[in-house]
């Protein structure tokens, strides 16, 4: 595609209930980064792909977080039973690959636990 | 630890040049990029720095010493629509993740 495309763009959901973020990084982006963005705060890192594979999971909150990548390309991040502090807007990038000069950002998802 | 520090706000006016400094410590550092954030938008890309210097793109440029830690984005012209969060972000080496700084919040006054 044109950009990196999020999915969906806002999800409210009950606490304790599992949720699945999707993102389609730009054709061809070999690098793929999760960032969470709290209100007013900077980005936090949550984890990233080179291909499939994550060479840093480092930033995952919890193990209620995983995050999986299948044919190099279609990352998706999960949440289980989430908790209210889970609230946030969560960015993907892409790049084209680890030594790129830039991250491209998607628009987000915009995650309210109730 | 990693650390990056910038001011939370600046305000400036407009016509005029403004400078928002950013201090690192990280492990291993292989490149210091600056984005630009709207209110409700996605990031987006400002300035790369690897080496130590000035790097000039219009009406924006960007400084690094690596020895002191420190870099700054330089807004020249300031014009409303440069009201934003400016971030600022190293690439580590090894993993290559990006650490970004809380952002600096720049309001434009008429």
């Amino acid at each position: 595609g044109a950009g990196v495309s999020q999915s969906p763009s806002n999800k409210v959901t009950e606490k304790g209930k599992d949720v699945e973020l999707r993102c389609d990084p730009i054709s061809g982006h070999t690098a793929l980064y999760w960032y969470r963005q709290s209100l007013g705060q900077g980005l936090e890192f949550l984890i990233y792909f080179q291909g499939n594979s994550a060479p840093d999971k480092s930033g995952l909150p919890s193990d209620r977080f995983s995050a999986e990548r299948t044919g190099g390309s279609v990352s998706t991040l999960t949440i289980q039973r989430t908790q209210q502090e889970d609230s946030a807007v969560y960015l993907c990038a892409s790049s084209p690959d680890w030594r790129g000069e830039k991250l491209f950002f998607g628009s987000g998802t915009q995650l309210s636990v109730l | 630890g990693q650390n990056i520090d910038q001011p939370t706000e600046m305000t400036a006016t407009e016509g005029a040049i403004v400078q928002i400094n950013c201090t690192y410590q990280t492990s291993g550092f292989n490149g210091l990029f600056w984005y630009q954030q709207h209110a409700g938008e996605a990031p987006t890309f400002l300035s790369y720095n690897v080496l130590d210097g000035l790097e000039e793109k219009g009406r924006f440029s960007s400084f690094l010493s690596r020895s002191k830690g420190y870099s700054y984005l330089l807004l020249k012209e300031l014009q409303m629509k440069d009201s934003a969060s400016y971030l600022c972000a190293v690439r580590t080496s090894g993993t290559y993740k990006y650490i970004f700084g809380t952002g600096t919040r720049l309001k434009v006054l008429a």
